[in-house]
C-alpha cells in the first residue's frame, strides 16, 4: 500500500526556535496533503490543508505565520514550527490521498515536538 | 458540516468479550466513514472503511462494522477481544470530494483485561 512518512520523527527545541516537519509520498503523488495536529489523549484536530503550488488552508484559530506549510513537490509538504512555544508541544500528523482517488488517504506516523 | 460522536471514551472488555466501540454521524451528504487504530506514540492504522455497496465492512484483525443511515451509525465490533486491541480508536468522517480532510472523532480508549 502506500506510504507516507515524516521526518524527523521525534525533536526537543528550545522556546523561541523554529524546527521544520516534512511529510513525504514515497509511492504516490498528493496534490493535497493535510496536517494535523493532537494533544495527549485527544483526538486530531485539522490545522491546515497543503495545496501543491498554492498557499495552504488554515482552519480557524490556527495561526498561518506561526505554522508556515509550504507544498514545494507533489510527494513533499513541510510544517514549519516558528517561534515555538512549550505549548505548541504536540503530536504532529500528516496525511495525503492520492490524486484523483476519492477516499483513500495515508496518514504519516506522526512527529512527537517537545518545545523547552 | 459533517461530525462524528463517539460514545463512550473509555471502554473495558475482558480478553474474549465482545468488542463494541460505538460511532455515530452527522452529515449533509452521503458520507464515507473510517475506523482507525493508534497505538501509544505511532500514527494511524486504518481498520476499515465504508464507501459505497455493502453495509456491513470487514477489516483487519477480524473487526467489522456496519453502517446504519437510518440511524447514522458506524459501530465497531470484534466478537472476541485480544490483549492486543488494547489501544486508541477513532471514528471519521469524510464526504464523496477527493481529498477532502477527515473528520475525527474523540476517540475512543479500549481497555482488555485477562
Amino acid at each position: 500500500g502506500a506510504v507516507v512518512s515524516q521526518h524527523p520523527s521525534w525533536v526537543i527545541c528550545k522556546s523561541g526556535t523554529s524546527v521544520k516537519i516534512e511529510c513525504r509520498s514515497l509511492d504516490f503523488q498528493a496534490t493535497t496533503m493535510f496536517w494535523y495536529r493532537q494533544f495527549p489523549k485527544q483526538s486530531l484536530m485539522l490545522m491546515a490543508t497543503s495545496n501543491e503550488g498554492s498557499k495552504a488552508t488554515y482552519e480557524q484559530g490556527v495561526e498561518k505565520d506561526k505554522f508556515l506549510i509550504n507544498h514545494a513537490s507533489l510527494t513533499l509538504s513541510t510544517l514549519t514550527v516558528t517561534s515555538a512555544h512549550p505549548e505548541d508541544s504536540s503530536f504532529y500528523i500528516c496525511s495525503a490521498p492520492p490524486s484523483g482517488v476519492v477516499y483513500e488517504q495515508y496518514f504519516g506516523p506522526g512527529t512527537r515536538l517537545t518545545v523547552t | 458540516a459533517q461530525s462524528v460522536t463517539q460514545l463512550g471514551s473509555h471502554v473495558s472488555v475482558s480478553e474474549g468479550a465482545l468488542v463494541l466501540l460505538r460511532c455515530n454521524y452527522s452529515s449533509s451528504v452521503p458520507p464515507y466513514l473510517f475506523w482507525y487504530v493508534q497505538y501509544p506514540n505511532q500514527g494511524l492504522q486504518l481498520l476499515l472503511k465504508y464507501t459505497t455497496g455493502a453495509t456491513l465492512v470487514k477489516g483487519i484483525n477480524g473487526f467489522e462494522a456496519e453502517f446504519k443511515k437510518s440511524e447514522t451509525s458506524f459501530h465497531l465490533t470484534k466478537p472476541s477481544a485480544h490483549m492486543s486491541d488494547a489501544a486508541e480508536y477513532f471514528c471519521a468522517v469524510s464526504d464523496y470530494q477527493a481529498g477532502t480532510a477527515l473528520i475525527f472523532g474523540k476517540g475512543t480508549t479500549l481497555s482488555v483485561s485477562s
